[in-house]
């Protein structure tokens, strides 16, 4: 089975600051899809992020880039000039391809989770 | 668009009592998702759903849970003589297509169980 570790829980920045989020997971695929998602305290989950695996390419969305490293099974976040409005939980969450092609979506595998607020 | 709806958004329910939670997915989306946040924790598969055929429900935690879409659209999960491990905020999700593989999450529903 899969498991996805992170070992912040809690992390504080100044605006405009960089801050990292660290995440390692477990799993013995091949080929696979790693995701930061962000719930803010009104709870909706949003998609921040997402990686697939067989790309050596790390992703990047604006302010919002990974390092991902399939060796060392490790896949954070780094958020560049921070902001107020991103303050709130960081999951970072695993999901396997499908079996066959014509599966969509599979279950996504959470992390703990880190609380990150971002201090005016 | 209209994102992924839940309703009730909160629900209190004695112990013993049945509860009912429904979750409105885009239109259109294939895959539907359910998952259980307790409280501090990331969130925990339940199961999923690819248009109305329940597909994998090994994350349901025992018999008294039970989720069915059987137009392929609207999903209900049902909680059978609710415990207190039961509290917890369970979000839908729902998801496009097989290209992406984005899930597309609702606000969830809060349930508390006295």
């Amino acid at each position: 089975a899969q498991t996805v570790t992170q070992s912040q829980p809690e992390m504080s920045v100044q605006e405009a600051e960089t801050v990292t989020l660290s995440c390692t997971y477990d799993t013995s695929e091949s080929n696979y899809y790693l995701f930061w998602y962000k719930q803010p305290p009104s709870r909706q989950m949003i998609l921040v992020i997402r990686q697939e695996a067989y790309k050596q390419q790390n992703a990047t969305e604006n302010r919002f880039s990974v390092n991902f490293q399939k060796a060392a099974k490790s896949f954070s976040l780094k958020i560049s000039d921070s902001q107020l409005g991103d303050t709130a939980m960081y999951f970072c969450a695993f999901m396997k391809p499908p079996r066959q092609l014509i599966q969509g979506a599979q279950k996504l595998v959470f992390g703990q989770g880190t609380r990150l607020t971002i201090n005016p | 668009g209209a994102g992924v709806s839940q309703s009730p958004r909160y629900k209190v329910a004695k112990r013993g009592q049945d509860v009912a939670l429904r979750c409105d997915p885009i239109s259109g989306h294939v895959s539907l998702f359910w998952y259980q946040q307790a409280l501090g924790q990331g969130p925990e598969f339940l199961t999923y759903f690819q248009n109305e055929a329940q597909l994998d429900k090994s994350g349901l935690p025992s018999d008294r849970f039970f989720a069915e879409r059987p137009e392929g659209s609207v999903s209900t999960l049902k909680i059978q003589r609710t415990q207190q491990e039961d509290s917890a905020v369970y979000l839908c999700a729902s998801s496009p297509d097989r290209d992406t593989y984005e899930q597309y999450f609702g606000p969830g529903t809060r349930l508390t169980v006295t």
